[in-house]
């Protein structure tokens, strides 16, 4: 049975800082994995998809990386602006199943 | 383009009742997710619907059924609510069952369940 997890569970950073966030998956046997973020209350929003063939996806300043056999991701996020405070979940799809989710980890961007 | 809707956006119902969550795809997706996801934990996969039948479940009981209709929308019932349904409950849509295709979220129907 996959299992998602994600460290920190919460990270609190001063506006321009650079930052990683951590994503971690038990079963290498993936499709894919996806980031999104989600604002209080609110749905989820998606960020970048990496293929399981890929090693990395860039999206503005965001880049996510993929190593597979090792079973994690993480997302950097360049430059941190408070409008990038939320939390951001990654998601797992494996073989013959539907995506399965981490916990998240919660980002505050102090300005 | 439209993006994938809820309704209600929010919804307090008592213990016992049953409750029926509403959602249109994104124009052109005929695959439907849903998800429960209860407060400050990552959403957990319900069941999906592609061309009107359910297409894989997760760990869920039978009381918790869906729909998918000929126009891709869906809808989620729940019956006998229990206390524990209170959640967050959001639907997903996409191109298609296919393997690489990314999930497009609605803002989710917030369930209190007294």
């Amino acid at each position: 049975k996959q299992e998602v997890t994600q460290i920190p569970a919460a990270l609190s950073v001063p506006e321009g800082e650079n930052l990683v966030l951590n994503c971690s998956f038990t079963d290498s046997a993936i499709y894919n994995l996806q980031w999104f973020r989600q604002d209080p209350g609110k749905g989820l929003t998606s960020l970048l998809l990496i293929q399981s063939s890929q090693r990395e996806q860039t999206s503005g300043r965001l880049n996510a990386s993929l190593d597979k056999s090792s079973g994690r991701s993480t997302l950097y996020i360049a430059a941190s602006q408070p409008g990038d405070s939320a939390t951001y979940l990654c998601a797992v799809k494996g073989y013959g199943q539907n995506f399965v989710f981490g916990p998240g980890t919660r980002l505050s961007v102090l300005p | 383009e439209t993006g994938v809707t809820q309704s209600p956006t929010h919804l307090i119902k008592t213990r016992g009742q049953q409750v029926t969550l509403r959602c249109s795809s994104q124009s052109g997706h005929n695959t439907v997710s849903w998800y429960q996801q209860a407060l400050g934990q990552g959403p957990q996969f319900i069941f999906q619907y592609y061309r009107e039948e359910e297409n894989g479940r997760g760990n869920f009981p039978p009381r918790f059924s869906g729909l998918q209709f000929p126009n891709y929308s869906s809808e989620l019932n729940v019956n006998a609510l229990e206390l524990d349904d209170s959640a967050l409950y959001l639907c997903a849509s996409s191109l298609s069952t296919g393997n690489n295709s990314p999930l497009h979220f609605g803002n989710g129907t917030r369930l209190t369940v007294t």
